[in-house]
């Protein structure tokens, strides 16, 4: 067990579905991140949230919509996919979300659009 | 830009040692870290190094030259449980991960 854990591990859906990616940490932890794996490439950073407040962005398509309730529970709400945005989408936490932290990373959802 | 090289894939032997480099370029350095993740699973972190040099932790240990900009990751005593992706990811004045595609280790018996 990691501390960060991620619901659903796995996930298929059409371009027109809805739905969502949760991640939760019981480690204390005041940052909260999400990134996009995909295979040979580089970790993608798409979201930081510091205390429930969205800190950073990095242009990524209004599809994904984050939401922070509280410092522990993060979401990414999925809504009218592309097949190209199958991957593994990582949820990670952090003491701080900015120095040089480590990051504690989840296992991940497998997500495919079809 | 900003970017970071590691190789795809490497193959060792159970029992031998494997060296997988990392070189990056980044707007600043802040150090640079290595992941290990196993397929299917978390990312986990190994080390941490701003420092030149060497520190080792077990059978792991990691180098770093600043004004190189390199570093590798030293594997010995492999075990069939190395087999493994290795993630390097460097940070840069912002504090920005850089992070490297990874480098598949397999091991064989």
């Amino acid at each position: 067990e990691t501390g960060v854990t991620q619901t659903p591990r796995h996930l298929v859906m059409g371009m027109t579905n809805k739905k969502s990616l949760k991640c939760e940490q019981h480690l204390g932890h005041n940052a909260m991140y999400w990134y996009k794996q995909s295979a040979k490439k580089p970790l993608e950073l798409m979201f930081v949230y510091s205390l429930e407040e969205r800190v950073e962005n990095n242009s990524v398509p209004s599809r994904f919509s984050p939401e922070c309730p509280n410092s522990s529970h993060l979401f990414l709400h999925l809504h009218t996919l592309q097949p190209e945005d199958s991957a593994l989408y990582l949820c990670a936490s952090s003491q701080e979300p900015s120095g040089a932290n480590v990051l504690t990373f989840g296992a991940g959802s497998r997500l495919t659009v079809l | 830009g900003q970017n970071i090289d590691q190789p795809t894939e490497m193959t060792a032997t159970e029992g031998a040692i494997v060296q997988i480099n990392c070189t990056y370029q980044t707007s600043g350095f802040n150090g640079l870290f290595w992941y290990q993740q196993h397929a299917g699973e978390a990312p986990t972190f190994l080390s941490y190094n701003v420092l030149d040099g060497l520190e080792e932790k077990g059978r792991f240990s990691s180098f770093l030259s600043r004004s190189k900009g390199y570093s590798y990751l030293l594997l010995k005593e492999l075990q069939m449980k190395d087999s493994a992706s290795y993630l390097c990811a460097a940070m840069d004045s912002n504090y920005q991960l850089i992070w490297g595609a990874g480098t598949k280790l397999i091991i064989k018996p």
